[in-house]
Formats: C-alpha cells, structure tokens, sequence
C-alpha cells in the first residue's frame, strides 16, 4: 500500500511569508506526528495529532506555527511570517495507533530566503 | 527527561567488513521502546526495528543484528558483511510507553545519527 506522502517537497519563500506543509498519512493509521530535521537541532518533535485532536503540541517552536488535521487523514503544518531559523526538512510520520510503529514521509525541505 | 546518545558522528569502513553501530539512552521510565531508522541519501526515514523494554533478546535480521542490553542502557546495532548499499545516516530513537493504550504522543526523541559510509 501507500506510504506516508508530503507535499510539495521542496518550498522556497522569501522571510516573512506563510507556508503551508501537507502531510497524507497512511490509510487507516489514526495517528500523526509532525518533525523537523535541521543541521543544528537534528531530529525534533513538533506535534502530534490522535484523530484530529492535538493532545501534544509541546515541540511546537513558537507561536508562529500551527497545524491541524481534518477528517483524521490529511494534516497541514502552517508556519506564519517564516524566518531563516524555520528553514529545514519537516518531516511526517503516521502510525496505526498512539504507540505503535511510526513511518515517515519523504519530508518536505523549507528554505526561507 | 529522555536522551540519546549516539557517540559514533561519522564511520567509514570498506566493503564486507563488519561495523557496530552504537546507542546509549536515558530515561526514567521502566516502559519504553527502542528504535533504529536508516535514512539513505535520498532522504526518507526507514523503520529498521522496534524492541521493548522488557524483551532484552538480541534480534537478528538477516545481515542485521541489534544487541539490547538494559544494564548498560545500550541498543547497538551490527551490520555483518557490509556492503555499499548499507551506506546511509542511522538514527537510534526512544519513546515512552503509554500509560494506558492511546495515551500520550509517544514522540520519539532521535539521537544525533551516525553517518556509515561503506567504501568499495
């Protein structure tokens, strides 16, 4: 079956703009993690959602980012008013349930110019 | 608070020759998991295996094989006969167990990685 899809998977924009990042899970998987890959801070945890409530937002950097998930698939991380500091790859992971195995996307790589 | 450390930045090693990659974590909790992700140069995070805390049974699979050891908190990861394909970065990972079936994130929190270059 389908993995864990991203798109676009590459998004450059310019400091100051929003983005918008998508993340489809694997069908049937209830739950979704969101991750952010930088040279700096290695492999970190942003957010995770179980159906389309967020129980743990903790890794979320600021208040320029949110995400959310609608009809417990399809989630999108937005990043408002994007600084040099947001560029990296954030990467998608789904599992069946809280706790099982997680399986990541492909990621999408953020450069803010 | 949960930490992993993998010591190893960079290895290189030729071709066939068997290569230990190693993982040291902390945590407070007497329930947790263990993981290892391989990401090749195309970028994608691939599961390996997942151990839980209490199944301290060395797992091999196939030219892979994972020693567990909870008295040294060590999750290392062998790579027999290695070959060019196995070159990638490879990340160690922790979770906490749930308190009860759905509870909790269970993010996982990645050591640094190890970049394993295998030379022809």
């Amino acid at each position: 079956g389908a993995g864990v899809s991203q798109s676009p998977s590459n998004k450059v924009t310019e400091k100051g703009k929003d983005v918008e990042l998508r993340c489809d899970p694997i069908s049937g998987h209830t739950a979704l993690y969101w991750y952010r890959q930088s040279l700096g801070q290695g492999l970190e945890f942003l957010i995770y959602f179980q159906g389309n409530s967020a129980p743990d937002k903790s890794g979320l950097p600021s208040d320029r980012f949110s995400a959310e998930r609608t009809g417990g698939s399809v989630s999108t991380l937005t990043i408002q008013r994007t600084q040099q500091e947001d560029s990296a790859v954030y990467l998608c992971a789904s599992s069946l349930v809280s706790g099982d195995t997680q399986y990541f996307g492909p990621g999408t790589r953020l450069t803010v110019l | 608070a949960q930490k992993v450390t993998q010591a190893q930045t960079e290895i290189s090693v030729v071709e066939k020759e068997d290569v230990t990659l190693d993982c040291v974590y902390e945590t407070r909790d007497t329930t947790y998991y263990l993981f290892w992700y391989k990401q090749p140069p195309s970028g994608e995070l691939v599961f390996l295996i997942r151990r839980n805390s209490f199944d301290e049974q060395n797992e091999i699979s196939g030219r892979y094989s994972w020693n567990f050891q909870k008295s040294t908190s060590s999750f290392n990861f062998t790579i027999t006969a290695s070959q060019v394909v196995d070159s990638a970065v490879y990340f160690c990972a922790l979770s906490e167990a749930p308190e009860w079936w759905g509870q909790g994130a269970q993010k996982l929190v990645f050591g640094q990685g190890t970049r394993l270059t295998i030379n022809p």
